[in-house]
């Protein structure tokens, strides 16, 4: 039961340099998100795509662009990378409906140099 | 715009003691609430929800909507419930039912 997989699970980027962190669900979810989670703040939602199509910005979307490649998958990208991305980035997948439950994946540490 | 409080940081009990993790809320429409317990090195987990009145390792909740708050409580806290605790919010009167975290208290349990 693979569940939710994120890739990679560490990353180091010099300031400016661009990536993409994957993120799968194999749980027929339509909701997915991505959070981020940095000391003494929690999560704070980045992206959120209540299904295939659409996404929505969070609390902290700048800086971030997100695809809903299908529905099993919602990528992150960042453009051009700050030592301020430097942080523990979470996708998360639910049902979004009426019994809501997100399931996490194990997240990705990434460090901006 | 909805909001959630977590105003410990850190919570440190002997074992056997009481527990009680503190969650205050603000949501202008109907909230619907839920603990998530992160484990060392496990991923972030749903422990309970509100809608469930459930009570999972001996862990409750109540949602009281007058003083908007939720906390966590079991009587007696065991070893194996040190962890990071978030209570989180959603909205159910929307559409968008993205979760909504607090900054989380992590709470030690001491032998």
């Amino acid at each position: 039961n693979a569940g939710v997989t994120q890739t990679p699970k560490f990353q180091v980027l010099k300031t400016g340099q661009s990536m993409t962190l994957q993120c799968a669900q194999d749980m027929n979810h339509n909701s997915m998100y991505w959070y981020r989670q940095d000391p003494g703040m929690g999560l704070r939602l980045i992206y959120y795509s209540a299904s295939e199509g659409t996404t929505d910005k969070g609390e902290v979307p700048n800086g971030y662009n997100v695809s809903r490649l299908n529905k099993r998958e919602f990528s992150l990208r960042l453009e051009s990378a700050a030592p301020s991305q430097t942080s523990v980035y979470f996708c998360a997948s639910s049902t979004g409906t009426s019994y809501l439950q997100a399931f996490f994946g194990q997240g990705t540490r990434l460090t901006v140099v | 715009a909805q909001r959630v409080t977590q105003p410990e940081k850190l919570l440190s009990v002997f074992k056997g003691a009481p527990v009680e993790l503190k969650c205050n809320y603000s949501y202008s429409g109907s909230p619907e609430l839920f603990w998530y317990v992160q484990y060392s090195r496990q991923r972030l987990q749903l422990l309970l929800r509100h809608i469930s009145r459930e009570s999972i390792k001996g862990f409750t909740a109540d949602l009281n909507k007058g003083e908007t708050s939720f906390h966590l409580k079991k009587p007696f806290a065991q070893e194996e419930d040190s962890a990071m605790y978030y209570c989180a919010l959603s909205p159910m009167d929307t559409g968008r039912r993205a979760l909504t975290f607090g900054s989380g208290t992590r709470l030690q349990v001491q032998p």
